[in-house]
């Protein structure tokens, strides 16, 4: 089992360009998470989904923030357009019934 | 709303010097309670479940205990490779999402 993986694992961008993150959850893991992590706010939610439906896009700062899931197998995370203040480290997790988080290695974005 | 605080932010201990980390929590419906391991440049590494006061759960040098509004996490006898950050979370209600503390970086100085 290769767990969570992420991509990219860093990406540097210029504010106002678009940017998109990858997520490949385990396999028969039917939700998926993503978290942003900061030194200031630590982990916050930002979806999830549950058999590639999203459940709960409360945490999601604005409009400029957009998931999709479109099969079992893959999500991505896009910002358009982004912000310095979007830097951070991003995280997919996923789990089996919602129980026991696997995460990924995340993937650092900085925004310049 | 859920919520988690934990303490210290940071505690630095001398190998082989025993100690613990608290996780106050507020939730709805407590779920489960949760401790991760965070290591520099890596995502959260699980470590134990909780579900009902009076629980406990013990991996090598590490146990985990809760009460109904706070958990530790006891390490006896650290080792230098026991450092990281340690994060706890609580799962509330029907909610699937997990809400985190801030963590406690922990150093343990050979």
């Amino acid at each position: 089992d290769a767990g969570v993986i992420q991509s990219p694992r860093h990406e540097v961008t210029e504010m106002g360009q678009e940017v998109t993150l990858r997520c490949k959850p385990i396999s028969g893991h039917d939700y998926l998470f993503w978290y942003r992590q900061t030194m200031m706010r630590g982990l916050e939610l930002l979806i999830y989904f549950n058999n590639n439906v999203p459940i709960d896009d409360s945490g999601m700062p604005e409009d400029r923030f957009s998931a999709k899931m479109p099969n079992a197998s893959f999500s991505t995370l896009k910002i358009q357009p982004s912000e310095p203040r979007d830097s951070a480290v991003y995280f997919c997790a996923s789990s089996p019934q919602g129980n026991g988080y696997t995460f990924g290695s995340g993937t650092r974005l900085t925004v310049v | 709303e859920d919520q988690v605080t934990q303490s210290p932010e940071a505690l630095r201990l001398q190998e082989g010097e025993s100690s613990s980390l608290n996780c106050s929590y507020t939730v709805s419906g407590l779920r489960g309670l949760f401790w991760y391991r965070q290591d520099p440049g890596k995502g959260p590494e699980f470590l134990f479940t909780l579900y009902s006061a009076g629980e406990e759960k013990e991996k090598e040098r590490l146990k985990a205990t809760l009460t109904k509004k706070e958990s530790f996490l006891h390490i006896t006898a650290p080792k230098p490779e026991d450092s990281a950050t340690y994060l706890c979370a609580v799962q509330g209600g029907g909610r699937r999402a997990l809400t985190f503390g801030s963590g406690t970086r922990l150093q343990v100085q050979p």
